[in-house]
Formats: structure tokens, C-alpha cells, sequence
């Protein structure tokens, strides 16, 4: 079975500059979460989908951040513009549904914003 | 208020002893689910084991097990017979409740480096 797939694996921008990362999950998984994870954090999540509508984005700071899964599959996620805090891992996971059952991670993307 | 605390930054064990992860989670929501993952300096998020809140047993999963005490709200993970590959961040997480979001809430995570 594949896992999430994210791409890309690594990106660095200069400050005001956009970026896309792009993350398909886990064949059949109606869940889609977008985390970000600061140098020595934990994950913080960013947005959640059910399919393709939005659970929860109330942690996404929307002046700079969207999100979209079109037809409840693959998803996006783009900043702009970007600031240096924003250097980070944005992780992408899924999970079979809502509820008490684990969520599967992507390697993540890096980002670098210089 | 933080969710889930762990406030172990960093631990060090010797190869083939065992070692705890503590956490403490902090919920109302009767139903919620208690999860940990291992990242590896590669990244990834590897999901290691799994409690519900209305399970009356302790999870395990081969090395791995939850020392779950629902009163104390603790969830501390035990990994028996540390091995070198066993060195990573180890993340405790909680989802609450069968409505609403269901989000997955992290800890800051704790470093365990198993020595030789």
C-alpha cells in the first residue's frame, strides 16, 4: 500500500515569495490533515478535511495561508506571501475517517525562508 | 491550557534496557483516543501504538506499550529492550471526542538517545 506522498522534499524562498506544497494521501482515506512543525516542536496542525471540506482551519492563519482538496483527494497548500517564521516541516497525513484511528504521516516538506 | 504535556525533553538509555516516555493529556471529552509517534531524523512520522479511552487494557504493540492511568490523565509510553535504532523523537498526541473536529494534538516531544 503507498503511503502520503508529498512533494516537494525541500524548498527554500526568499521572504515575500510564494510556495505550493502538494500532498496526495493514502488511497481511500477520507481524512486530510496539513501540519506545521517548527525546529524542535511538535507538529501543529494548520487544517483538517473531511473529503473536501474544511473541518477545522481555525489555527491557519488565512492572511497568508490557504488550502484547498479539490474532489477529496490530492491537496495543496500555499503560502504568500512567506515570512521568515514560517521556516518549518509542513507535514501532510491522512486517516481512514473521524475518530479514534491513527493518522498516517508524509516525509514532509522543508521549508527554508531566507 | 496545553493538551498534552511532555516534559521530558530529552532521555538516554542503555541498549537493551527499558525506558518510559511520560505524558499527561488534558481533556472533558469522555471519549478520546491517545496516540505516539517516532520521528526519525529522516522525518517522517511513524505511528507506534494506540489507546482508546474506554479501553480497559493497556495497549501494546510488540516492544512498544501504554502505561495508561486515566485518573492521573497519564499515558506514558515503555519501550522494553531499547535498541541503537530506537533513538528518535517520540511524540505523544490525543484526538478527542466522536464530534467535532477530531483533531490530532501534539506534545513538544522528547529526544531518547539509547547508548551502546
Amino acid at each position: 500500500e503507498a503511503g502520503v506522498a508529498q512533494s516537494p522534499r525541500y524548498k527554500i524562498i526568499e521572504k515575500r515569495q510564494s510556495v505550493a506544497f502538494w500532498c496526495n494521501p493514502i488511497s481511500g482515506h477520507a481524512t486530510l490533515y496539513w501540519y506545521q512543525q517548527i525546529l524542535g516542536q511538535g507538529p501543529k496542525l494548520l487544517i483538517q478535511f473531511q473529503n473536501n471540506g474544511v473541518v477545522d482551519d481555525s489555527q491557519l492563519p488565512k492572511d497568508r495561508f490557504s488550502a484547498e482538496r479539490l474532489k477529496g483527494v490530492d491537496s495543496t497548500l500555499k503560502i504568500q506571501p512567506a515570512k521568515l517564521e514560517d521556516s518549518a516541516v509542513y507535514l501532510c497525513a491522512s486517516s481512514l475517517a473521524l475518530g479514534n484511528t491513527e493518522a498516517f504521516f508524509g516525509q514532509g516538506t522543508r521549508l527554508t525562508v531566507v | 491550557a496545553q493538551k498534552i504535556t511532555q516534559t521530558q525533553p530529552g532521555m538516554f538509555v542503555q541498549e537493551k534496557e527499558a525506558v518510559t516516555l511520560d505524558c499527561t493529556y488534558d481533556t472533558s471529552d469522555p471519549s478520546y483516543g491517545l496516540f505516539w509517534y517516532k520521528q526519525p531524523s529522516s522525518g517522517e512520522m511513524i505511528f507506534l501504538i494506540y489507546q482508546g479511552s474506554y479501553d480497559q487494557q493497556n495497549a501494546t504493540e510488540g516492544r512498544y506499550s501504554l502505561n495508561f492511568q486515566k485518573a492521573r490523565k497519564s499515558a506514558n509510553l515503555v519501550i522494553s529492550a531499547s535498541q541503537l535504532g530506537d533513538s528518535a523523537m517520540y511524540f505523544c498526541a490525543m484526538r478527542e471526542g466522536q464530534t467535532g473536529a477530531n483533531n490530532l494534538f501534539f506534545g513538544t516531544g522528547t529526544r531518547l538517545t539509547v547508548i551502546p
